[in-house]
């Protein structure tokens, strides 16, 4: 059984940049949950997605995008990036969106200066 | 606004001790709810699920629910080195994903 990865593991950019990061998920879940943690902080939940299709967002702006792949990877894009989205980006897989077995990923931290 | 509210700590406890650590939630609906263990640097891990009314052991844990008091919270018995952690708590009402709080820091001191 391979668990969630995530890639790359640190990025820095610099604000206004464009970033995309990467998830694949566990084997045999095909649901994706994307999660903001700020230093200090608990995860916020940026959004889902289950067979491809969004299912459920969070309180981000549409300059927080993503995807779902056929194989149930998933990408998280962020655009025009501001300094507070310097944050650890994790994600999640589960069967059918359940979250009693949802198993994190090793997160991405990315650095916006 | 579903709100899950932890003291931030951090919760300083001897070696051997018992910590205890808590949680509110706002969402009366709120069905399952979770403890998960984060070290500095690292993803969250699932350590403790309750659903119902009561106390529920695992190990050194002790996870225990009062849905009327709106109110879930975490007992680590014998406490080691290795606890020193932030646990952060979940909850989850059913049509939306897990609300987290801002977790507590726990410090074992040997």
């Amino acid at each position: 059984e391979t668990g969630v990865t995530q890639s790359p593991t640190h990025l820095i950019k610099t604000r206004g940049q464009q970033v995309t990061l990467r998830c694949s998920s566990q084997s045999g879940h095909n649901t994706v949950s994307w999660y903001q943690q700020a230093l200090g902080q608990g995860p916020q939940f940026i959004f889902q997605y289950y067979r491809e299709e969004e299912n459920g967002r969070g309180n981000f702006p549409p300059r927080f995008s993503g995807l779902q792949f056929p194989n149930y990877s998933s990408e998280l894009n962020v655009n025009a990036l501001e300094l507070d989205d310097s944050a650890l980006y994790l994600c999640a897989s589960s069967w059918d969106g359940g979250v009693d077995e949802q198993f994190f990923g090793p997160g991405t931290r990315l650095t916006v200066l | 606004q579903k709100e899950v509210e932890q003291n931030s700590g951090p919760l300083s406890v001897p070696e051997g001790a018992i910590a205890s650590l808590n949680c509110t939630y706002s969402d009366r609906v709120s069905q399952s709810f979770f403890w998960y263990r984060q070290y500095s640097g690292k993803s969250p891990e699932l350590i403790m699920s309750i659903y119902s009314n009561g106390d529920k052991e695992d190990g050194r844990f002790t996870a225990q629910l009062n849905k009327a008091s709106q109110y879930v919270s975490l007992l680590i018995r014998d406490s080691q080195p290795s606890d020193s952690a932030t646990y952060l708590c979940a909850v989850d009402s059913g049509n939306t994903p897990l609300v987290f709080g801002k977790g507590t820091r726990l410090s074992v001191i040997a």
